[in-house]
């Protein structure tokens, strides 16, 4: 059972336009939620994460929104580089020292 | 600031056969973590060390892997005897807080 879902396996952006990437949870315990970003042949890096207490956290180009009634949370980055391709991991816990989910991913594709 | 060390980074070995993955943290983090990231999906965690000690391994098949940190330092995974069902990246990552930092992993083929 999938706990934390994105369910768009890949997304492909134009350069300099907005990346909108989703994710949706089914666990309503779940108060801390986190992006991670991946290249290939590397592991995980932690991107952006944000409390249940509040609705949206930025930092520079990255803001993630939370939506805790839809129990949806989505990461927005303004404006898009090359660079971000790359798999976007989305992962939620039950507090800030509990053992963090993750969803299986959407690869960004960031067109020039 | 090195970050979190692993090896080896690719293994290839047959069903049945036994491998050992090694971690080195980030010096002065309590918490290490190893987690299985099968082809399209995302990282599951096998097990989770606070110091030496195991806070969760529910999910770890304690028939065919174990993992042990001795010193609260580095730690091993190991698998014995592997399955076709254990191809996957091997990812290491360790804590001070919540955020976790991971390694580059290990990509091991079961043939």
């Amino acid at each position: 059972d999938q706990q934390v879902k994105q369910n768009s396996p890949s997304l492909s952006v134009q350069e300099g336009r907005i990346s909108i990437l989703n994710c949706d949870y089914t666990n309503s315990m779940f108060d801390y939620f986190l992006w991670y970003k991946k290249y290939p042949a590397e592991g995980p890096t932690f991107l952006i994460s944000i409390s249940s207490i509040k609705d949206k956290n930025e930092d520079g180009r990255f803001t993630v929104f939370l939506n805790k009634s839809a129990k949806h949370l989505s990461l927005h980055i303004v404006p898009s580089q090359p660079g971000d391709s790359a798999v976007y991991f989305c992962a939620a816990s039950q507090n800030r020292d509990d053992k963090i989910i993750f969803g299986k991913g959407t690869r960004l594709h960031i067109l020039p | 600031e090195a970050g979190v060390a692993q090896s080896p980074r690719y293994k290839i070995i047959e069903k049945r056969q036994s491998v050992a993955f090694w971690c080195n943290p980030i010096s002065g983090h309590a918490t290490l973590y190893w987690y299985q990231q099968i082809l399209g999906q995302g990282p599951k965690l096998l097990i989770q060390f606070q110091n030496n000690g195991v806070v969760d391994d529910s999910q770890l098949p304690k028939d065919r892997f174990s993992a042990e940190r001795l010193k609260g330092v580095d730690s091993t995974l190991k698998i014995q005897p592997a399955k076709l069902e254990d191809s996957a990246v091997y990812l290491c990552a360790s804590s001070p807080t919540l955020e976790q930092y991971f390694g580059p992993g290990t990509r091991l083929t079961v043939t």
